[in-house]
């Protein structure tokens, strides 16, 4: 069993739709973080929790709503998306979120999605 | 706000070779981390190797290594025997104090037989 899992590993979805990501992490971590990767561009940071609490939100748009019920769990709610949100969306996890400076953090294996 | 280059999108290497992929960051910072992180084809992200700014030695890590050169802002992946298993996104990363990890754009490389 991997430390990180993610689900669904894709996604296709229109416009209109509402989705969600979901992260689940085994490790015993409290701080837990949502990243995009676009293609040629640096991962981008997009939430983070610590504790449960969000800590974190890069000036993301509202259509992005991320749900931590507890430390183990993280949601990424979906809905009215562009088609330039076409991504690959990571989840990681952390012991703590300073234990990431030292370069501790686990990832899961990704949700690609596509907005049509 | 701190940055990460990449300038590398591709790279390619013959088996058994030896391959360095570039990087360079922004910082006004004394104190920090780097890492080099590992993407195979369809898999999780792992740490290769990690260094901090206030150790003069560089991080070696069995094949992978990296030059560390503070004053420049550069710190380089060396990839020593290359393996076909190397084939993989490599982002190099940066972080200080309590702030979170910032990533670079990656660089693919393509380990051939």
């Amino acid at each position: 069993e991997t430390g990180v899992t993610q689900t669904p590993r894709h996604l296709v979805m229109g416009m209109t739709n509402k989705k969600s990501l979901k992260c689940e992490q085994h490790l015993g971590h409290n701080a837990m973080y949502w990243y995009k990767q676009s293609a040629k561009k640096p991962l981008e940071l997009m939430f983070v929790y610590n504790f449960k609490e969000q800590t974190e939100n890069n000036s993301v748009p509202s259509r992005f709503s991320p749900e931590c019920p507890n430390s183990s769990h993280l949601f990424l709610h979906l809905h009215t998306l562009q088609p330039e949100d076409s991504a690959l969306y990571l989840c990681a996890s952390s012991q703590d979120r300073g234990s990431a400076n030292t370069g501790e953090l686990f990832f899961g294996e990704g949700s690609r999605l596509t907005v049509l | 706000a701190q940055t990460v280059t990449q300038s590398q999108p591709e790279m390619s290497v013959q088996e058994a070779e030896t391959v360095t992929l570039s990087c360079t960051y922004d910082t006004s910072e004394n104190n920090y981390y780097l890492f080099w992180y590992k993407q195979p084809p369809s898999r999780q992200m792992i740490l290769v190797i990690r260094q901090e700014a206030y150790k003069q030695q560089n991080a070696t890590e069995n094949r992978f290594s990296v030059n560390f050169q503070k004053a420049a802002k550069s710190f380089s992946l060396k990839i020593s025997d290359s393996q076909l298993g190397d084939t993989a996104m490599y982002f190099c990363a940066f972080c200080q104090n309590n702030n979170d990890m910032r990533f670079g754009a990656g660089t693919r490389l393509t380990v051939k037989p």
